[in-house]
C-alpha cells in the first residue's frame, strides 16, 4: 500500500531552535516525495521535492530509503515558518496524483 | 505568477442539492486534479483528468461526483446530491506537461458546507 505518515499533529518550538518534521512513507519502488506548506489562509504550495535536492527558505529534506523517511529540517526556526506542512508521495499510477500525510502544524514561538 | 483560481471560496448548500465547484487551472497545464480535505483530516485525492477524460479516480469519487472541462479553461467538480459528509475543503490543482519532475499548483480551495 502507498501511504505517508506524519506522526506529529503539532510541533511547537522557540524561534532559533532546530526543527525536524517527520515523514515516513510506504512505497514499493523508487518514491518521489515532496513537502508542501500552507501558510494561514493561503493555498498549498510546494516547498521542496527530493529529486532536486534543493534548500528552500533554509529547509532541507533527505530521502532515506533504508528508513523510508523524508524528514524536513531547518537548523534555526523563524516565526514566519509557522504553518501547516504536508509530506506527499507521488502515486505509482503515472497520473501524477499525490498521496498526502496528515500534516503537521509548526508553531514557532517568539 | 500564474495561479489556479477556484470559485466560490465558500459554498453552503442544503443536503440533497447539487453543487458545482469551479476551477480555472493555469492556462498551459494539461493535468487537472481535485482533492478534498475534511476538517481535521488529511488531503485526499479524488480524481485526475487528462486529455478530456478521467485518468484516475479514488473510491471516494462515486457516481455522485463528476468532472468536466466544458470550455477549455474551466474545470468543474459536480456533486449531484450532496450529503452532510461531503462537507470539506475542495482543492483543485493543475500540472504542466510531463508526469515526472513537474510541480502541482493548487488553488486556494472552496469550503463546502452541507446543512
Amino acid at each position: 500500500a502507498q501511504r505517508v505518515t506524519q506522526p506529529e499533529k503539532l510541533l511547537s518550538v522557540f524561534k532559533g531552535a532546530p526543527v525536524e518534521l517527520k515523514c515516513n512513507y510506504s512505497y514499493s519502488g523508487s518514491p518521489e516525495l515532496f513537502w508542501y506548506v500552507q501558510y494561514s489562509r493561503q493555498r498549498l504550495q510546494l516547498l521542496l521535492r527530493h529529486i532536486s535536492r534543493e534548500s528552500i527558505k533554509g529547509f532541507t529534506a533527505d530521502l532515506n530509503k533504508g528508513e523510508t523517511s523524508f524528514h524536513l529540517k531547518k537548523p534555526f526556526a523563524q516565526e514566519e515558518d509557522s504553518a501547516m506542512y504536508y509530506c506527499a508521495l507521488k502515486g505509482s499510477s503515472n497520473t501524477g496524483k499525490l498521496i498526502f500525510g496528515q500534516g503537521t502544524t509548526l508553531q514557532v514561538k517568539p | 505568477e500564474p495561479e489556479v483560481t477556484q470559485t466560490p471560496s465558500h459554498q453552503v448548500t442544503q443536503m440533497g442539492q447539487e453543487v458545482i465547484l469551479r476551477c480555472v487551472p493555469i492556462s498551459n497545464h494539461l493535468y487537472f486534479y481535485w482533492y478534498r480535505q475534511i476538517l481535521g483530516q488529511k488531503v485526499e485525492f479524488l480524481v485526475s483528468f487528462y486529455n478530456n477524460e478521467i485518468s484516475e479516480k479514488s473510491e471516494i469519487f462515486d457516481d455522485q461526483f463528476s468532472v468536466e472541462r466544458p470550455d477549455g479553461s474551466n474545470f468543474t467538480l459536480k456533486i449531484r446530491s450532496t450529503k452532510l459528509e461531503d462537507s470539506a475543503m475542495y482543492f483543485c490543482a493543475s500540472k504542466g506537461q510531463g508526469v515526472v519532475n513537474t510541480e502541482a499548483f493548487f488553488g486556494q480551495g472552496t469550503r463546502l458546507t452541507v446543512v
